[in-house]
């Protein structure tokens, strides 16, 4: 039980361009998704949180106007890096919480921009 | 601010022993403890987790102790097998809301 999925796993896009990344929790509700970015060889860092209807809350230094979050459902939560650039490139997870304590990880998405 | 940081970035163990990664944190409020595991390319996976109210907890083949008084927390893996290999993080979460703050992590490099 508590499998959090992503998809892609995997994208490169052109500098630019826009992509979304999925987050599902496949066999729970969340009432709570995070967004995290990850650099290699580095620890996590919290970008967002988001709540089923509600506008996500963004970490200092994260711009909302850049990584658009929608939260549609209990299962469900999107993150969209608009106009992607090079530095965007990264490791990005998602987890879901169905609670207040745990958190169940997704396997991440590597965004290469080129 | 809160910050938690681990005291060894990287740990080399030989396939048998246990292992001890430790970490500290700084937000004394913080109320829950966590420890993941990430392996190469994957996102986290939960260890085991303890509350602020306790100061040991044991899953299987692994115990975290926790000491509120220096603020430090450690994950102990017994006789460290290779599939162990991996980045381990220590989260805290603090007093207001469910956000997680990670550690900056520990390799784990186990020899055969």
């Amino acid at each position: 039980g508590a499998v959090v999925s992503q998809h892609p796993s995997r994208v490169i896009c052109k500098s630019g361009t826009s992509v979304k990344i999925e987050c599902r929790s496949l066999d729970f509700q969340a009432t709570t998704m995070f967004w995290y970015r990850q650099f290699p060889k580095k620890s996590l860092m919290l970008m967002a949180t988001s709540n089923e209807g509600s506008k996500a809350t963004y970490e200092q230094g994260v711009e909302k106007d850049k990584f658009l979050i929608n939260h549609a459902s209990l299962t469900l939560s999107t993150l969209t890096v608009t106009s992607a650039h090079p530095e965007d490139s990264s490791f990005y997870i998602c987890s879901a919480a169905p609670g207040y304590n745990e958190q169940f990880f997704g396997p991440g998405t590597r965004l290469t921009v080129l | 601010g809160e910050s938690v940081g681990l005291h060894l970035p990287t740990l080399s163990v030989q396939e048998g022993d246990n292992s001890i990664i430790n970490c500290a944190y700084s937000n004394s409020a913080s109320d829950y403890f966590i420890w993941y595991k990430q392996e190469s390319g994957k996102g986290p996976q939960f260890i085991i987790d303890i509350r602020s109210n306790m100061d040991k907890r044991q899953g299987q083949r692994v115990t975290v102790l926790l000491n509120k008084t220096v603020k430090h927390l450690s994950l102990q893996i017994a006789a460290t097998q290779p599939g162990d290999s991996a980045v381990y993080f220590c989260a805290e979460r603090g007093a207001a809301g469910n956000k997680l703050t990670f550690g900056g992590g520990t390799r784990v490099l186990v020899k055969p």
